[in-house]
Formats: structure tokens, C-alpha cells, sequence
């Protein structure tokens, strides 16, 4: 299976901890998204790295979240001291950009469905 | 404020018959829209895109529209089956490439 992966696929946790969700994108992929879901919306954007760069982090990224993206293949999301707020669907996404007229389809991954109790 | 809608939270249409989910848009700078498709506990699955230089881009089954003077968007599923059951989200690219994603719509395909 060469698409997006995420691990792990389902977390509960207890308000205040930490925890930390894995991404594995498509191998050749240079871009990396975070997105996060609630029931009956659509994703959110959270973040975004180009290779090794962060590039963008949305309004919704408080300080109690963090991403890595260390050497340009799989990310790390972590989160902080954990509020019953932060659950939700944690998705992430993975495409390829070539140049400035790339359409950088965005193909995600399963997602890693938080609770926090 | 809400940049991408879908009015319509569900949908429900016969077997064998078009199928057409609507989206609108406000953001006149958006210049990509996509379409995924979602089961449940599973991830967004890429559809069909369109450029904002086109209006209509076809892929089988599926076919979007784009009228950008009227800044909506549709997705027609012909014929409809019942494997197309599942959520249908709308997607526009904006500033820095992240999608802007409308709340979606279920689709229920009977048989």
C-alpha cells in the first residue's frame, strides 16, 4: 500500500496529557498537510510543511500544538496538556508540487480519531 | 466565515439516476476545486478536480461544472450505484494551498 498513512488510527486519553500522532505521506510527496475534522463539518487546515519547512500554520494551531516534519518524510503532530476541545479527527494529507502551475492534489490519510475524556 | 458551502446535507437518489451535489463558493481568488468522497472512519478519497481556467471536467462516471460568474460548482454522478454512498465534500484552494472544505453532503444511492 503506497498511500498516505497515520498512526495511531484511535487515541483516548485523559484531559492533560500529551499525545502524538504520526504521518507517513506518499513516498515522493514534498508537501504535507494537518487538517482536523468534527462531526458534521469538513476538515479544517492546521498546518502545512514543504519538505522539511513548516510554511503555514492556521489561527486554530494554539500553542499547545506543535508539527515536525524532520528530514522532508513523515510528521509528527503533538498536543499538549490536552483539552475535551481537541476531540476530533486529525487527518493528514500528503501531494506532490513541481512548479508554480502544479495543481497539488491533496490525497489524505485515514486519520487518527482522538478522544479526550 | 463560511468560504465553501453545500446546502444540501443530504441527498437521495435512485439507482441508476444523475446524481448532482452543489457547492458555492465567496472567495473569487480561489483557482482549484476538488471533490472528495468519505466513508465512514476512513479518510477523504480524491474524486475529480477542475481549474478555475475550465468549466467542466469529466472522469467516467463523474463530471464537475464550474460557473464562476456564479461562483458555484456540481458534481453529477451518471449512472448512480450504490457503492456512491457516502459523504461528499467540496474543496477550493486558496492562499498557500490549503483547501477550504464545505461541510458536505450525504449521498444515498438506493437500490
Amino acid at each position: 500500500d503506497t498511500g498516505v498513512s497515520q498512526d495511531p488510527r484511535h487515541k483516548i486519553t485523559k484531559r492533560g496529557q500529551n499525545v502524538t500522532f504520526r504521518c507517513d505521506p506518499i513516498s515522493e510527496h514534498n508537501r504535507l498537510y494537518w487538517y482536523r475534522q468534527t462531526l458534521g463539518q469538513g476538515p479544517e487546515f492546521l498546518t502545512y510543511f514543504q519538505n522539511e519547512a513548516q510554511l503555514e500554520k492556521s489561527r486554530l494551531l494554539s500553542d499547545r500544538f506543535s508539527a515536525e516534519r524532520p528530514k522532508g518524510s513523515f510528521s509528527t503532530l503533538e498536543i499538549q496538556r490536552t483539552e475535551q476541545g481537541d476531540s476530533a479527527m486529525y487527518l493528514c494529507a500528503s501531494s506532490l508540487v513541481r512548479g508554480v502551475f502544479s495543481t497539488d492534489t491533496q490525497y489524505f490519510g485515514p486519520g487518527t480519531r482522538l478522544t479526550v475524556l | 466565515d463560511q468560504q465553501v458551502k453545500q446546502n444540501s446535507p443530504s441527498l437521495s437518489v435512485q439507482e441508476g439516476r444523475i446524481s448532482i451535489l452543489n457547492c458555492d463558493y465567496t472567495n473569487s481568488m480561489f483557482d482549484y476545486f476538488l471533490w472528495y468522497k468519505k466513508y465512514p472512519a476512513e479518510g477523504p478519497t480524491f474524486l475529480i478536480s477542475i481549474s478555475s481556467i475550465k468549466d467542466k471536467n469529466e472522469d467516467g462516471r463523474f463530471t464537475v461544472f464550474l460557473n464562476k460568474s456564479a461562483k458555484h460548482l456540481s458534481l453529477h454522478i451518471v449512472p448512480s450505484q450504490p457503492g456512491d454512498s457516502a459523504v461528499y465534500f467540496c474543496a477550493a484552494r486558496g492562499n498557500g494551498n490549503k483547501l477550504v472544505f464545505g461541510a458536505g453532503t450525504i449521498l444515498r444511492v438506493k437500490s
